[in-house]
């Protein structure tokens, strides 16, 4: 079935860095997520994107944090600068996102990728 | 915001037997719970949603149930095979944003 790609699989930083987290969703998707889960707890929503403009984000999304899909190639999720709580797996995911509705399109997930934050 | 409760963190059936995996929710406008599989290292797996406008569905073994006075909803697997060991997530969703619960760790034993 569709696949959608997270790149890479595992990051280590130290605290105060730059990380960029790469997405490849499924090619004829229009609509982008991503997920943050921590160690044991669930998983929680960050961030919907859609016609290159956050449409929804949570709480959890914090000013550090930025998302873009420049030109039709990764989305990406930039955390400027790391801390420490930002340690966790991060989930995308892509949807077809007709009618903008996730009751309306399945929702497609990565692999994740745990970030460690030193 | 919505709050989905996962009841069962891990449930262990023999093979053939069912497993019951329950959610709560917390929002009334919560419409729709689909429910995402997820097998050692890899990724979520969409395996069967229901609506609101309905109380039951099923695929194959797999059965969803929704009791919206109750505001909780269920996944049952009849006849369960070795392969359908992984962890189970159930979501609720409001608009475009899907809410997780804890995830449930099933085990098969043959």
């Amino acid at each position: 079935g569709p696949k959608v790609l997270q790149i890479p699989s595992h990051q280590i930083i130290d605290m105060g860095q730059m990380v960029t987290l790469n997405c490849d969703p499924v090619s004829n998707h229009l609509y982008f997520y991503w997920y943050k889960q921590i160690l044991g707890q669930q998983m929680e929503f960050l961030v919907n994107f859609y016609n290159g403009k956050v449409m929804e984000k949570s709480k959890l999304f914090k000013d550090q944090f930025s998302v873009e899909r420049p030109d039709g190639s990764y989305f990406t999720l930039k955390i400027q600068p790391t801390a420490l709580e930002d340690s966790a797996v991060y989930f995308c995911a892509s949807s077809l996102g007709l009618g903008g509705r996730v009751s309306q399109n399945t929702l497609y997930f990565g692999a994740g990728t745990r970030l460690s934050v030193l | 915001g919505e709050k989905v409760e996962q009841h069962e963190s891990t449930l262990s059936v023999r093979e053939g037997d069912s497993a019951v995996i329950n959610c709560t929710y917390t929002d009334t406008a919560s419409s729709y719970f689909p429910w995402y599989k997820q097998e050692a290292g890899k990724s979520l797996h969409f395996v069967i949603d229901i609506r609101s406008n309905v109380d039951r569905k099923q695929s194959q073994r797999l059965i969803v149930l929704l009791d919206k006075k109750a505001k909780r909803f269920s996944l049952h697997i009849t006849a369960t095979q070795p392969e359908d060991s992984a962890i189970y997530f159930c979501a609720a969703s409001i608009q475009n944003v899907l809410y997780f619960g804890s995830g449930t760790k099933l085990t098969v034993e043959p």
